[in-house]
């Protein structure tokens, strides 16, 4: 089945700085998600992609999906303390059971 | 709108006994999948319920099983409980048996002592 790997595992950026995650696929992504998760909260939607090359912003964080469709990337501009948390892929699964499936996340640090 | 509603938020048990966690799902909404969450494996996948029929499961023993009620709500009961099942369980919900349109509920931490 798919498999996503995101990285960095962790991130550790300085309020102000801009940063980018990166989530690849081990399959062609038909439908690739971003969540952000607080720790030991419920995860929250931040956006949905489908077309290669598309590309979408929320407020500061712009999500693309390459063109050839295995590979995203989150990039948050002017990081604040507020974006902090857990950021994970999700993709829509490919030849296995489950109907998403997950990165591992990358726990994102913003000091003031 | 209410959201995805997962009770108990925490809890203790011991090894060796049993739990049943619940979700209630958002109005509307047919389909209720059910994860995992660890530190050292990520979020897994343990089943989904669509209308009241499970419709895939995930790699988990048989202790771990679940059901879905005629108004959508879902229980996950996990018996015999082990050290290892210590986790973050979350549960999501959609209108249909894609995975578009996913909302998750906060999740029940249970700790097993």
């Amino acid at each position: 089945s798919q498999e996503l790997e995101q990285s960095p595992q962790s991130l550790i950026v300085q309020e102000g700085k801009n940063l980018t995650i990166n989530c690849t696929s081990s399959k062609t992504l038909y439908g690739l998600y971003w969540y952000k998760q607080k720790y030991g909260e419920g995860l929250i939607f931040l956006m949905m992609l489908q077309k290669g090359g598309e590309e979408k912003s929320h407020e500061k964080i712009t999500a693309k999906l390459d063109e050839k469709k295995q590979q995203s990337s989150l990039h948050i501009t002017a990081s604040q303390p507020s974006h902090a948390g857990i950021y994970l892929c999700g993709a829509d699964n490919q030849g296995g059971s489950e109907k998403l499936v997950f990165g591992k996340g990358t726990k994102l640090t913003v000091n003031p | 709108k209410a959201g995805v509603t997962q009770t108990p938020r925490y809890l203790i048990k011991t090894r060796g006994q049993q739990v049943t966690l619940s979700c209630s799902p958002i109005s509307g909404h047919r389909s209720v999948s059910w994860y995992q969450q660890t530190p050292g494996q990520g979020l897994q996948f343990l089943f989904e319920y669509f209308s009241e029929t499970q419709r895939n499961k995930g790699n988990f023993p048989g202790r771990f099983s679940g059901r879905q009620f005629s108004n959508s709500r879902s229980e996950m009961n996990v018996s015999t409980l082990e050290l290892g099942d210590s986790a973050l369980y979350l549960c999501a919900s959609s209108m249909t048996n894609w995975g578009y349109g996913y909302t998750f509920g906060s999740g029940t931490r249970l700790t097993v002592v």
